[in-house]
């Protein structure tokens, strides 16, 4: 089984902050990675899939990077909504893993 | 816009089996485009993956529960169904359906990752 390693697993951080979280395979997944975002008591949502295409109507500050077995995402200019928590998900295999997630807090 | 809806008991008992539904609305849940899949959130805790299920029937399993976990889908009611079976304290979460876009095929194998989910259901195991 293909594990998801994220880092940091907490975060704070100010409006206007560039971010970046980082998301380590245990073993090389190509470009097959999904970046979520999910607030309490929500459903996640898609923001980054194949590593570094941006979802639809994601906001452009939102970026993914990265290839084989390390990816980042980066929120370039953190804004208010998005405090959140943050996974990573690959799809290389028939078996989907998700990465223990990041939670982004206001500093 | 498509809608996915969870549905099924908020309670079951130790032993007993989970089952729950997805009713898929605004879309084709028998369209060649999508898989559709189970994950689950404990309490406080992060996502993990259940299973996955075409349309025509073919399933993926999570190995670490797949001796217990049954996924099937209606096309003719738009809906999929889960069942987890021995349940303990443990599978206390909440569930949450999602459809599998799949952007690419590769040796047979489909890429996709889970661009709709539904709101999710909490289901809790006790007595």
């Amino acid at each position: 089984d293909i594990q998801m390693t994220q880092s940091p697993s907490t975060l704070s951080a100010s409006v206007g902050d560039r971010v970046t979280i980082t998301c380590r395979a245990s073993q090389s997944i190509s470009t097959w990675l999904a970046w979520y975002q999910q607030k309490p008591g929500k459903a996640p949502k898609v923001l980054i899939y194949k590593a570094s295409s941006l979802e639809s109507g994601v906001p452009s500050r939102f970026s993914g990077s990265g290839s084989g077995t390390e990816f980042t995402l980066t929120i370039s200019s953190l804004q208010p909504d998005d405090f959140a928590t943050y996974y990573c998900q690959q799809y290389n295999s028939y078996s989907r893993t998700f990465g223990q997630g990041t939670k982004v807090e206001i500093k | 816009q498509l809608q996915l809806q969870e549905s099924g008991p908020g309670l079951v008992k130790p032993s007993e089996t989970l089952s729950l539904t997805c009713t898929v609305s605004g879309g084709s849940i028998s369209s060649s485009s999508y898989y559709w899949g189970w994950i689950r959130q404990p309490p406080g805790k992060g996502l993990e993956w259940i299973g996955s299920v075409y349309y025509s029937g073919s399933t993926y399993y999570n190995p670490s529960l797949k001796s217990r976990v049954s996924i099937s889908v209606d096309t003719s009611k738009i809906l999929f169904s889960l069942k987890l079976s021995s349940v303990t304290a443990a599978d206390t979460a909440v569930y949450f359906c999602a459809r599998g876009l799949i952007t690419n095929y590769y040796d047979s194998s489909a890429y996709y990752y889970f661009d709709s989910w539904g709101q999710g259901t909490l289901v809790t195991v006790s007595s």
